[in-house]
């Protein structure tokens, strides 16, 4: 059974700092990982996708990483700015027949960015 | 492009009733998910359709049930609501294989 742990649980920092948040999970096969934001009591926000068979993609400050054999991705936020407080999710999608329709969620990083 | 779109927003029901919830996928997506978010246990996945055929289900109570039309619309259907039902029902819905899934807003259900 697939597990999705992220580390911190919830982060504090001041504007203009870069910061990191971690992904991990048991199940190296896997077909691809998403990270999403969400803001209180709103639906989830794409922001990346990394198919298995990437290391990293980017887009603006943002960049995720990928290390498959390790089961772990990164999200690398440059210069965070107060608009980047939500909460932070990685989800998997194994690989094996159809199984990249079904979603494990990590339980997320509450980030907030203070002016 | 119009987004996942889900009905209602909110919803209030008593213990014991049942429930439907809506989902319109972005035109041309087949597949379309289903997801529960809870404060405790976060978000776990309920069930996946693809051309109208369940394809993943989640380890949920057959309570839950859910079922996807021709043009890809998708219905979920909660009966004998429990307070432990409540929370909010995020769908999702992706183009292809591989392409990542989009999220509605999500409706947010209390059962009281």
């Amino acid at each position: 059974k697939q597990e999705v742990t992220q580390i911190p649980a919830a982060l504090s920092v001041p504007e203009g700092e870069n910061l990191v948040l971690n992904c991990s999970f048991t199940d190296s096969a896997i077909y691809n990982l998403q990270w999403f934001r969400q803001d209180p009591g709103k639906g989830l926000t794409s922001l990346l996708l990394i198919q298995s068979s990437q290391r990293e993609q980017t887009s603006g400050r943002l960049n995720a990483s990928l290390d498959k054999s390790s089961g772990r991705s990164t999200l690398y936020i440059a210069a965070s700015q107060p608009g980047d407080s939500a909460t932070y999710l990685c989800a998997v999608a194994l690989a094996g027949g159809t199984s990249y329709g079904k979603l494990t969620f990590g339980q997320g990083t509450i980030l907030t960015v203070h002016p | 492009k119009a987004g996942v779109t889900q009905t209602p927003r909110y919803l209030i029901k008593t213990r014991g009733q049942q429930v439907t919830l809506s989902c319109s996928p972005i035109s041309g997506h087949r597949s379309v998910s289903w997801y529960q978010q809870t404060p405790g246990q976060g978000l776990q996945f309920l069930f996946e359709y693809f051309s109208e055929t369940q394809r993943n289900k989640g380890n949920f109570p057959g309570r839950f049930s859910g079922r996807q039309f021709s043009n890809s619309r998708s219905e979920m259907n909660v009966s004998t609501l429990e307070l432990g039902d409540s929370a909010l029902y995020l769908c999702a819905s992706s183009l292809a294989e591989g392409t990542g899934y989009t999220f509605g807003s999500g409706t947010r259900l209390t059962v009281v």
